[in-house]
């Protein structure tokens, strides 16, 4: 059974960056039918997709925080990593990594058990 | 960018009676290939979310068959035949028509009245 998980601080200072991994086990980040995501919620909101990758390094961002995201991949340890420059408040969130399809069926199929990161001096 | 809108938002239910939740999209979610790239989720309480409905109207392995999805083009429902305690949580659409990007619709809330 897939399982991800993610990790990083939980606190993060205004105008810094957020960083964040997401470990996959129980199966390859290299499979060529998955795409890797990362997905927010800001709290009592609803969920924000923030952006994928595919193992072989393509990434696809929301047009709305593309100036400020990048999404890596890191195949030899089965993870994928997302960093998000210059925070503010607004960015305090549940923050969930996720495996999708994209391909005749479009979806995401594994989740996260999401953590929370709160913007904060 | 393709806006997704629920309907309505808190959906307070009695069990055993049925449910339905509207999702409007900004665009049609109809591909060539005959796919309507819109799928649903639960969010539980404390849980992330969960699949229910792929391509608008497949349900995902595991889910009841109280669940159904239909539509196309822009207007698409999920319904709930006989509403049980367990389905208490928040209910998202999402399209995935635009290449690589996913827009969420603000979630319907079903409670137990």
């Amino acid at each position: 059974q897939l399982q991800l998980q993610e990790s990083g601080p939980g606190l993060v200072k205004p105008s810094e960056t957020l960083s964040l991994t997401c470990t996959v086990s129980g199966g390859s980040i290299s499979r060529s039918d998955s795409y890797w995501g990362w997905i927010r919620q800001s709290p009592g909101k609803g969920l924000e997709w923030i952006g994928s990758i595919y193992y072989l390094g393509s990434t696809y961002y929301t047009p709305s925080l593309k100036s400020r995201v990048t999404i890596s991949v890191d195949t030899s340890k089965n993870q994928f990593s997302l960093s998000l420059l210059s925070v503010t408040a607004a960015d305090t969130a549940v923050y969930y990594c996720a495996r999708h399809l994209w391909g005749s069926y479009r979806y995401f199929a594994y989740w996260g058990q999401g953590t929370l990161v709160t913007v904060s001096s | 960018d393709i806006v997704m809108t629920q309907s309505p938002l808190s959906l307070p239910v009695t069990p055993g009676e049925p449910a339905s939740i509207s999702c409007r999209s900004s665009q049609s979610l109809l591909h060539s290939n005959g796919y309507n790239y819109l799928d649903w989720y639960v969010q539980k309480p404390g849980q992330s979310p969960q699949l229910l409905i792929y391509v608008g109207s497949t349900r995902a392995p595991g889910v009841p068959d109280r669940f159904s999805g239909s539509g196309s083009g822009t207007d698409f429902t999920l319904k709930i035949s006989k509403v049980e305690a367990e389905d208490v949580g928040v209910y998202y659409c999402v399209q995935a028509l635009q290449t690589l990007m996913f827009s969420f619709g603000q979630g319907t809330k079903l409670e137990i009245k």
